[in-house]
């Protein structure tokens, strides 16, 4: 079984350019997670959707940042206008809710985004 | 204070050790607790879950302690393949975004 797969695998772009990250979740999964690690910083949420709906977006860091997930499939992260500050290494992550048993999330090896 | 405070080593001990990671937590309404592992431009790997009752797989053991607001792994018998940046995750329920650490750097030497 595939797992969770992101692309690009890096990205250099510089100020103000616009940049999108797309995550493939592990099929049928229904939870995805964006998270993001800045250099020196612990790994930290951006955002959730279960299927399509996003569940829990407290982690996005401004209106800089949209996500979408169209169908409950893929999902996409746009940066638009990037910053320095946006650089960093940004990280998919999904899972299958089960009644009973422990949630898993399973993470892609994510984008690592460099901002110029 | 940090949600998840962690010894960020790196902890350099020889094949055969056997080491131990502490980490404590702030937040007590803190449900699901799990050890992740994650190896140099890598992902995040589940390594373990913590039980309230300890548990133990191979040579990897995990500990809560709720009361203290801490957990524990501890690696008996060293390996080489054992070098990673080990990540102590927290969760408030099942489908809630995970709450990670900073990471303990391990480096096991021949």
């Amino acid at each position: 079984e595939a797992g969770v797969t992101q692309f690009p695998s890096h990205s250099v772009i510089e100020k103000g350019q616009t940049v999108t990250l797309r995550c493939d979740p592990i099929s049928g999964h229904d939870n995805l997670y964006w998270y993001r690690r800045v250099m020196g910083k612990e790994i930290k949420f951006l955002l959730h959707f279960v299927k399509e709906s996003k569940q829990d977006e407290s982690g996005m860091p401004n209106n800089r940042f949209l996500a979408e997930r169209t169908g409950g499939t893929y999902s996409t992260l746009k940066v638009q206008p990037a910053e320095l500050e946006d650089s960093g290494v940004y990280f998919c992550a999904s899972s299958q809710p089960l009644a009973g048993v422990r949630e898993t999330q399973y993470f892609g090896p994510g984008t690592r985004l460099l901002v110029l | 204070r940090k949600e998840v405070e962690q010894d960020p080593g790196p902890f350099n001990v020889p094949e055969g050790a056997t080491v131990a990671f502490n980490c404590t937590y702030s937040n007590s309404a803190s449900q699901s607790f799990f050890w992740y592992r994650q190896d140099c431009r890598k992902e995040p790997k589940l390594l373990m879950s913590v039980y309230s009752s300890g548990n133990e797989d191979g040579r990897f053991t995990a500990q809560l302690n709720r009361a203290s607001q801490y957990i524990s792994l501890l690696i008996r018998d060293s390996k080489l393949s054992d070098s990673a940046t080990y990540l102590c995750v927290f969760s408030f329920s099942g489908n809630t975004p995970l709450v990670f650490g900073k990471g303990t750097r391990l480096s096991v030497i021949a």
